[in-house]
């Protein structure tokens, strides 16, 4: 079990730049969240997947934001024509439907500054 | 009225004191929830959940529902400076145990004085 990994750590870009993070769950966990949190405030859930369907995406995320898992496995994050306002961490969390607990397990996060 | 609320604090408390975090719903067909910690540029971690009335004891830390109150809290006994950190509530909304998604609260921020 090598955890919930994402990639890049870190990325900075100039507004108006397409964007896209990476997210790698644990092996066996068929769900997988993106969640965006920015400081001081707790993780923002944007949407989630059951292996390859998207479940849910929050009426909170501009259509600029799109979220794919074409294989069940890792998941990609793009937000096209960034904003300032999309600087913050996003978070990639998985976990196992049906588990006895329903607990997410989180990667370190992806920081993007938009400058 | 968010769907997850707590006091952002910061709260602080004296080593060895007992502190507790508070954290209140607005979904009433919630079954789960849970707390989570968060290290300063660190990710969160899950310390405890609980999906029935009453109170659930692990270690230093009890979570403690109360579901027609709507309320969800954490105690953590006898305060150390390494549980200083941001306590996130979180509830599972839309799918009982076994589904649904974890909607956080803004999280308190806890410091524990030597």
């Amino acid at each position: 079990d090598t955890g919930v990994s994402q990639d890049p750590r870190h990325k900075i870009t100039k507004r108006g730049q397409n964007v896209t993070f990476r997210c790698d769950p644990i092996s066996e966990h068929n769900r997988l969240y993106w969640y965006r949190q920015t400081l001081g405030q707790g993780p923002e859930f944007l949407t989630y997947f059951q292996n390859e369907a998207q479940l849910e995406k929050s009426r909170l995320l501009s259509d600029r934001f799109s979220a794919e898992r074409p294989k069940g496995s890792f998941s990609t994050l793009e937000i096209q024509r960034t904003e300032q306002g999309d600087s913050a961490m996003y978070l990639c969390a998985s976990s196992l439907s049906g588990g006895n607990t329903g607990e997410l397990f989180f990667g370190e996060g992806s920081r993007l500054t938009v400058l | 009225q968010k769907e997850v609320e707590q006091n952002s604090g910061p709260l602080s408390v004296p080593e060895g004191a007992i502190a507790s975090l508070n954290c209140t719903y607005s979904d009433r067909g919630s079954q789960s929830f849970f707390w989570y910690r968060q290290y300063s540029g660190k990710s969160p971690e899950l310390i405890m959940f609980i999906y029935s009335n009453g109170d659930k004891e692990d270690g230093r830390f009890t979570a403690q529902l109360n579901k027609a109150s709507q309320y969800v809290s954490l105690l953590i006994r006898d305060s150390q400076p390494s549980d200083s950190a941001t306590y996130l509530c979180a509830v599972n909304i839309g799918g009982g145990n076994q589904g649904g998604k974890l909607i956080f609260g803004q999280g308190t921020e806890l410091s524990v004085k030597p």
